[in-house]
């Protein structure tokens, strides 16, 4: 299967600044890539659909203002995460599919916590 | 709104013996996906099974499909302490898009 990296793999920080998470998709050229949230003990939650080339669909209730997502390459996503506040800290993972299979990989995943 | 449900939502057994975890969704799909995911990873992939199969094997991995009952079923046999995680399934729903919604999940405790 595809291989997945993310980085930061963990990243803490102040209430307002600004983090920007990388995917990249090391031997498989993605023209869509996934952003989840995972909170604690919880399952992951779709935020945006990232397609290559053109803008991000996001899932309804997430603010596209405030989750920028940029997928610039066949290889690379980022989801910034502005003006973070505490209640953004959560669990971010990333995968890409291929059609027409749409098995998924997943990346190690980016842990956020917003002081 | 989240697609499958898992049941149980955690399970403690031996090792050795079998586990197995349920999961329902909602729509029709074109496929339903297993994950499992150890505490703080990612997701591993395990099995895919499509919308017109109705059992598939892997390993020690046993996955059933009812599209009728709309329900999964995850059999993990000759359970290993190793195999402790949570485990995920997640649907593609049937929009013509490529949108996986996961369930929320079951967590699994082998005691050795």
């Amino acid at each position: 299967g595809a291989v997945v990296s993310q980085h930061p793999s963990w990243v803490i920080c102040k209430s307002g600044t600004s983090v920007k998470i990388e995917c990249r998709s090391l031997d498989f050229q993605a023209t869509t890539m996934f952003w989840y949230r995972q909170f604690p003990k919880q399952s992951l939650m779709l935020m945006a659909t990232s397609n290559e080339g053109s803008k991000a669909t996001y899932e309804q209730g997430v603010e596209k203002d405030k989750f920028l997502i940029n997928h610039a390459s066949l290889t690379l996503s980022t989801l910034t995460v502005t003006s973070a506040h505490p209640e953004d800290s959560s669990f971010y993972i990333c995968s890409v599919s291929a059609r027409p299979d749409n098995e998924q990989f997943f990346g190690p995943g980016t842990r956020l916590t917003v002081l | 709104s989240q697609q499958g449900e898992e049941d149980p939502q955690a399970l403690s057994i031996q090792e050795g013996e079998n586990a197995t975890m349920n999961c329902s969704y909602k729509t029709s799909i074109n496929n339903l996906q297993w994950y499992r995911q150890n505490s703080g990873r990612g997701l591993v992939h395990l099995i895919l099974i499509r919308s017109n199969e109705r059992e598939k094997h892997s390993g020690r991995l046993r996955v059933t499909l009812d599209t009728s009952k709309k329900s999964s079923s995850l059999l993990i046999t000759a359970s290993r302490a190793a195999d402790t995680a949570s485990y995920f399934c997640a649907t593609d729903a049937d929009t013509g898009g490529f949108k996986t919604i996961f369930g929320a999940g079951t967590r699994l405790f082998v005691k050795a």
